[in-house]
C-alpha cells in the first residue's frame, strides 16, 4: 500500500494567516490526490480533488498543488470557520490511503 | 440531492459480526460505486473496501479475510459485514460515493469485550 505522510500534525495560526499543509506519498501517485476538511462530529468534506480542482461550493482561498510524490494544500487567508482537521487521500492505487491528518488550531 | 446514510447497531460484542447498511438516494448504484471508510476515535481514516458500479468488490488487504460488501440495487442499499470483531474495530464507519464527493453522516460502532 502507498504510505501518505502528512505534515505538520498540528498547526497553530491566526485569522488572516496563509497556511500550507503537505502530503508526501511513498511513490508517484500521478496527481490522484484529494484534500478533505473534517470538523468535530462531522463527516469529511472534500475540498480539492486530483491535486488542484476545487470542489463546487468551496471558497477560492483553498488551493492545491503538487506532482509526483509531493502535494500541498494552501489556505490563503484563514477564516474562523477554517479551524478544523485536514486530511489528504491518494486514490492512484488501491486501496486508497489517507494522510494522518493536520489539526489546524486558533493561535 | 445525493445522500448516503449509514445504519446499524451501535454496540457489538467482541468476536461477533458487524452488519451495517448504507442507504443511498439521488444516484444509482449501477452508476457509482460505494466505499466504506472507518475512523477510530481521535484517529485517522482507513479505506476498508469498495463495491464498484458493476458489483465487483475490492477490499483492503488488512481486512480482506473478515470483510464482505454487497448491495441490493433495487433498494439502493450497500451492506458491510465484518466478522471476528475486536475492540480495536471500535470506530465511526462511513460510506461514501466512489468519488468521495458525498459522505454519509457516519455511525459510531463500539465493540465491547
Amino acid at each position: 500500500d502507498i504510505q501518505m505522510t502528512q505534515s505538520p500534525s498540528f498547526l497553530s495560526a491566526s485569522v488572516g494567516d496563509r497556511v500550507t499543509i503537505n502530503c508526501k506519498a511513498s511513490q508517484n501517485i500521478n496527481k490522484y490526490l484529494n484534500w478533505y476538511q473534517q470538523k468535530l462530529g462531522e463527516a469529511p468534506k472534500r475540498l480539492i480533488y486530483n491535486t488542484n480542482n476545487l470542489q463546487t461550493g468551496i471558497p477560492s482561498r483553498f488551493s492545491g498543488s503538487g506532482s509526483g510524490t509531493d502535494y500541498t494544500l494552501t489556505i490563503s487567508s484563514l477564516q474562523p470557520e477554517d479551524f478544523a482537521t485536514y486530511f489528504c487521500l491518494q486514490h492512484n492505487s488501491f486501496p486508497g490511503t489517507f494522510g494522518g491528518g493536520t489539526k489546524l488550531e486558533l493561535k | 440531492q445525493v445522500q448516503l446514510k449509514e445504519s446499524g447497531p451501535v454496540l457489538v460484542q467482541a468476536s461477533e459480526t458487524l452488519s451495517l447498511t448504507c442507504t443511498v438516494s439521488g444516484f444509482s448504484l449501477t452508476n457509482y460505486g460505494v466505499i466504506w471508510v472507518r475512523q477510530p476515535p481521535g484517529k485517522g481514516l482507513e479505506w476498508m473496501g469498495i463495491i464498484w458500479r458493476n458489483g465487483n468488490t475490492d477490499y483492503n488487504s488488512a481486512l480482506k479475510s473478515r470483510l464482505s460488501i454487497n448491495r441490493d440495487t433495487s433498494k439502493s442499499q450497500v451492506f458491510l459485514k465484518m466478522n471476528s470483531l475486536q475492540t480495536d474495530d471500535t470506530a465511526i464507519y462511513y460510506c461514501t460515493r466512489d468519488r468521495t464527493d458525498y459522505w454519509g453522516q457516519g455511525v459510531m460502532v463500539t465493540v465491547s469485550s
